[in-house]
């Protein structure tokens, strides 16, 4: 079985500051890892994705991840975020090869970043 | 821009009521998805289909059944809403692995209070 886990539930940081969100996961075999947000009241958007290839992946809005395979982690960074950042953040994984026809994810409890003015 | 539109923001039910919460994706996708969000929880699968008249469990199928009668449209059915299944719905869509690895794009979500 495979699990993500996200380290901090709630991150709050003052406004042009940097900020790290922790993803850790666990999986026998290998897989994709995303990160998503979820702005309130909304439903989820990409944020970016690692397939293969270089380990420091860039996304939307400035944001970017590192995958390092042997912590079996995937933190996702900005170096100055903006009030409109303010949203939750969500870590899932794919397994490779997870079977015809399927394509589920396994989602962290998401982590609530919190920009103050 | 691949659209997927759940058919209510906001849906008030009684114990014991039967609910349909109905998803439509624009973009020919053959994976859909239904989850639930709780606070704390993240996001769970309740089912996905993969194909038209196709269906498989999720990790809490328990107190619900879909349809997938046509590929653009994926319905969660609560048999009898308990005040347990009071949450946020989430529906997803995607193309099937392999191609490239589309991720799932999601509906803004159904707000459900069972009262």
């Amino acid at each position: 079985a495979q699990s993500v886990t996200q380290l901090d539930s709630q991150v709050p940081v003052f406004e042009e500051a940097p900020v790290e969100l922790r993803c850790n996961y666990s999986s026998s075999v290998s897989v994709y890892l995303f990160w998503y947000v979820q702005y309130p009241n909304q439903g989820l958007q990409l944020l970016l994705k690692y397939l293969s290839g270089s380990t420091l992946v860039k996304g939307i809005n400035g944001f970017e991840a590192e995958f390092n395979k042997s912590q079996t982690s995937f933190h996702l960074r900005k170096p100055s975020v903006h009030i409109s950042d303010t949203a939750e953040y969500f870590c899932a994984l794919e397994r490779v090869n997870s079977g015809a026809g399927s394509y589920q994810l396994t989602f962290g409890k998401g982590t609530k970043l919190s920009v103050i003015p | 821009d691949v659209k997927v539109t759940q058919s209510s923001r906001y849906l008030v039910k009684r114990t014991g009521e039967k609910v349909f919460l109905e998803c439509v994706q624009d973009m020919d996708h053959e994976n859909m998805f239904w989850y639930r969000q709780d606070p704390g929880l993240g996001l769970r699968l309740i089912y996905f289909s993969y194909d038209v008249k196709m269906k498989e469990k999720g990790d809490i199928p328990e107190g619900y059944s879909v349809s997938r009668e046509k590929k653009e449209r994926f319905s969660l059915i609560l048999e009898s809403a308990s005040t347990n299944q009071t949450s946020m719905y989430l529906c997803a869509s995607s193309l099937p692995t392999g191609w490239s690895n589309q991720p799932q794009h999601f509906g803004d979500g159904t707000r459900l209070s069972i009262l």
